[in-house]
């Protein structure tokens, strides 16, 4: 199976800041079968970004995915208030589909 | 609007058995797979595997097999995921969610608000 790790487990922000998540993939999830799930406390997880980068409807357009074959990265630029969760990424290339262990945005 | 309503929460014993649901709405159920993940109290998110309620086909992430059963009765719009035998390692919330394509290969776009299992004894 394929193993996603992220780092960093947490990240320390303050609102306005950028944020710079990643997720590294043990082989390469070709043409992008990659997505980036925000979860807040007490709440199931809201998909963010499909296909490596793209966005889903109605997700602010403050974040942004990019990356290719093994290496992906969410962008937060200008972190708000509501943005402070904890972010998976996720490969849907192969079965099992896996999920990174998660980055805590705090 | 799509929305998937899970069944509510359970506590059961170590060896007894469970079946909890998960109905769609505002789409074509039969026409989508449907995820089922869990989340351990504190960890984090574990795909399961899928089943296609316009068949029952199913795809079971190792880790699971044998342990539980996804089913699908798509006249009701309606996916479920049993346990014949529950231990306390099942203890956990679980997550039904509706796949955004319409093939196997595909990313969640909407999600139950989670059912919450609990085994002790």
């Amino acid at each position: 199976e394929i193993v996603l790790t992220q780092s960093p487990g947490t990240l320390s922000l303050s609102p306005g800041e950028r944020a710079t998540l990643s997720c590294r993939a043990s082989e390469s999830v070709t043409s992008g079968f990659l997505a980036w799930y925000q979860q807040k406390p007490g709440q199931a997880p809201r998909l963010l970004i499909y296909s490596g980068s793209s966005r889903t409807p109605g997700i602010p357009d403050r974040f942004s995915g990019s990356g290719s074959g093994s290496v992906f990265t969410l962008t937060i630029n200008t972190l708000e208030p509501e943005d402070f969760a904890v972010y998976y990424c996720q490969q849907y290339k192969t079965s099992p589909q896996t999920f990174g262990q998660g980055t805590k945005v705090e | 609007d799509v929305q998937l309503v899970q069944s509510g929460a359970e506590v059961k014993k170590p060896g007894e058995s469970l079946r909890i649901s998960c109905q769609g709405s505002g789409y074509s159920f039969a026409n989508y797979w449907i995820a089922w993940v869990r989340q351990r109290p504190g960890k984090g998110l574990e795909w399961m595997g899928i089943v296609y309620p316009g068949d029952s086909d199913t795809r079971y992430n190792p880790s699971f097999q044998g342990q539980v059963t996804f089913s699908a009765d798509k006249s009701i719009n309606t996916a479920y995921l049993r346990w014949r035998s529950l231990n306390a390692s099942d203890t956990a919330m679980y997550y039904c969610a509706r796949h955004r394509y319409r093939t196997a290969w595909s990313p969640s776009d909407y999600w139950g608000q989670g059912t919450l299992v609990t085994v002790s004894s």
